[in-house]
C-alpha cells in the first residue's frame, strides 16, 4: 500500500480537463514537503513532469498544471490530447520515513 | 548533460544476491541524494534507498534487513545489494537523483529488469 493515494484511473475524451489527486499526511505533504508528478509511457522510465507542487521542466507543454493544498496535492491536464495516455505518479518526502514516496499511480486513457 | 547509466546482472535464482551499479556523468556528485526506486511488473513504483556522497544512508524499513547502498565518489557510482532475494524482488530497478533542496527525482536511469526465478 502506496503512503500517498491516488485514483487508480481516470478518464476524459480529447479536448476536455482531467484532474488527478495525490492525499498524504502530517509526516509528508502536510508537513511542508511539495508534491512532485511524473508520467510515465509503458517500457520508459517515468518522467519529472511538475516539481515544486506548480512548476513545469522545460519543454512539459503548458496544459499541465499542479496545486497543493494543506496534505493534498493535484496534477490538472486540461485540453486533453491522445499523447497524454499514460501513467502518472505523484510523489513527496517523509519526514518520518527520511525518504520519497510514491502514491500508487493512476492510469490515464483518452476515450 | 546530466546522464545516469545502470548496469548489473538481470536473471537471479531465489536466495542470490541483486548487484546493480549506477554511473552519473555530468554535473556535481554532491549536493545530491542519489537513490534507488524499483517497479514490479504491472505495478507502481517503490523507493529503496538513498545515499549521499559523504556515505550518509536512508533505507526502506521494509527492506533495511536485506539492502546495502554503496558509494565510489571517485568513479561518482553508486550500487545497490539486495541480499537474499525472492520471486518478490522481481521488478524494473531505477536509479535516481533526489537533490537535496528540492527533493524531487530530476534524472533517471534507463533502468534494468531484474528476474528472480529458479
Amino acid at each position: 500500500q502506496s503512503v500517498l493515494t491516488q485514483p487508480p484511473s481516470v478518464s476524459g475524451a480529447p479536448g476536455q480537463r482531467v484532474t488527478i489527486s495525490c492525499t498524504g499526511s502530517s509526516s509528508n505533504i502536510g508537513a511542508g514537503y511539495d508534491v512532485h508528478w511524473y508520467q510515465q509511457f509503458l517500457g520508459a522510465a517515468p518522467k519529472l513532469l511538475i516539481y515544486g507542487n506548480n512548476n513545469r521542466p522545460s519543454g512539459v507543454p503548458d496544459r499541465f498544471s499542479g496545486s497543493q493544498s494543506g496534505t493534498s496535492g493535484s496534477l490538472a491536464i486540461t485540453g486533453l490530447q491522445a499523447e497524454d495516455e499514460a501513467d502518472y505518479y505523484c510523489q513527496s518526502y517523509d519526514i518520518s520515513l527520511s525518504g520519497v514516496v510514491f502514491g500508487g499511480g493512476t492510469k490515464v486513457t483518452v476515450l | 548533460q546530466v546522464q545516469l547509466q545502470q548496469w548489473g546482472a538481470g536473471l537471479l535464482k531465489p536466495s542470490e544476491t541483486l548487484s546493480l551499479t549506477c554511473a552519473v556523468y555530468g554535473g556535481s556528485f554532491t549536493g545530491y541524494y542519489w537513490t534507488w526506486i524499483r517497479q514490479p511488473p504491472g505495478r507502481g513504483l517503490e523507493w529503496l534507498g538513498q545515499i549521499m556522497h559523504s556515505g550518509t544512508t536512508n533505507y526502506n524499513p521494509s527492506l533495511k534487513s536485506r539492502i546495502t547502498i554503496s558509494v565510489d565518489t571517485s568513479k561518482n557510482q553508486f550500487s545497490l545489494r539486495v541480499n537474499s532475494v525472492t520471486a518478490a524482488d522481481t521488478a524494473v530497478y531505477y536509479c535516481a537523483r533526489l537533490p537535496l533542496v528540492d527533493w524531487n527525482l530530476d534524472y533517471w536511469g534507463q533502468g534494468i529488469l531484474v528476474t528472480v526465478a529458479s
